[in-house]
């Protein structure tokens, strides 16, 4: 069975700071997909990222990065410099290489204070 | 269409009654998705379409759930016998290709359900 983790409920951070989301997945899988959605208060989940198990290299966007690290299971994504914007609830989730589902995680509120 | 619309976008409805979720996906994309997602959750899976055909049901919770893609296009997912427990944000996505967990997916802002 597959599981991901985000331990984080709810976090505050002021404008400007930087803020990085925890994502922890389980699986028995040798290839998998890790991804993540953000869903803004309109409620339409967004596509952020996606990431193969092979393909460990950190990736960069703007102001947002990701940390792959197959050795600890861990997928997380830090947003510099955030932005009142940037507020909303992100989802990691995991696929199988084959699979037709979506396995999410519960979900990080993050709030971006003026 | 642009993005993947459902109707209505909130229905309330008396525990027992029957109710029909639509979802329009992207035109062109082949697979269909249904997710519901419970307040403070993260969507849960609940059954895939490739083309016409139900690929992988195995997400619905019970027999009460039932959903239909009859020409590939336009689903609709349909609750009977509403319980309180039903209550949820029912999210629809579509991707261009299936099956494969590459797929990113399109996601709709939801129908939110509410039974009273």
């Amino acid at each position: 069975a597959q599981k991901v983790t985000q331990a984080q409920t709810e976090i505050s951070v002021v404008e400007k700071e930087d803020v990085t989301l925890d994502c922890v997945y389980e699986t028995r899988d040798t290839t998998y997909y890790l991804f993540w959605y953000k869903q803004p208060p309109s409620g339409e989940l967004v596509f952020l990222i996606r990431r193969n198990s092979f393909d460990e290299q950190n990736e960069i966007s703007g102001r947002y990065s990701w940390n792959f690290q197959k050795s600890t299971s861990s997928f997380n994504f830090t947003i510099t410099a955030s932005q009142v914007v940037d507020s909303a609830v992100y989802f990691c989730a995991l696929s199988s290489l084959s699979g037709s589902r979506l396995t999410f995680g519960e979900g990080t509120q993050l709030t971006v204070n003026p | 269409g642009a993005g993947v619309s459902q109707t209505p976008s909130n229905k309330v409805t008396e525990k027992g009654k029957y109710v029909e979720l639509r979802c329009d996906p992207i035109s062109g994309h082949t697979a269909l998705y249904w997710y519901r997602q419970s307040l403070g959750q993260g969507p849960e899976f609940l059954i895939y379409f490739q083309g016409t055909g139900a690929a992988d049901d195995s997400g619905l919770p019970n027999d009460r759930f039932f959903a239909v893609r009859p020409e590939g296009s336009v689903s609709t997912l349909k609750i009977q016998r509403t319980e309180r427990g039903d209550s949820a944000v029912y999210l629809c996505a579509s991707s261009l290709t299936g099956p494969s967990g590459a797929n990113v997916l399109t996601f709709g802002a939801g129908s939110r359900l509410t039974v009273l």
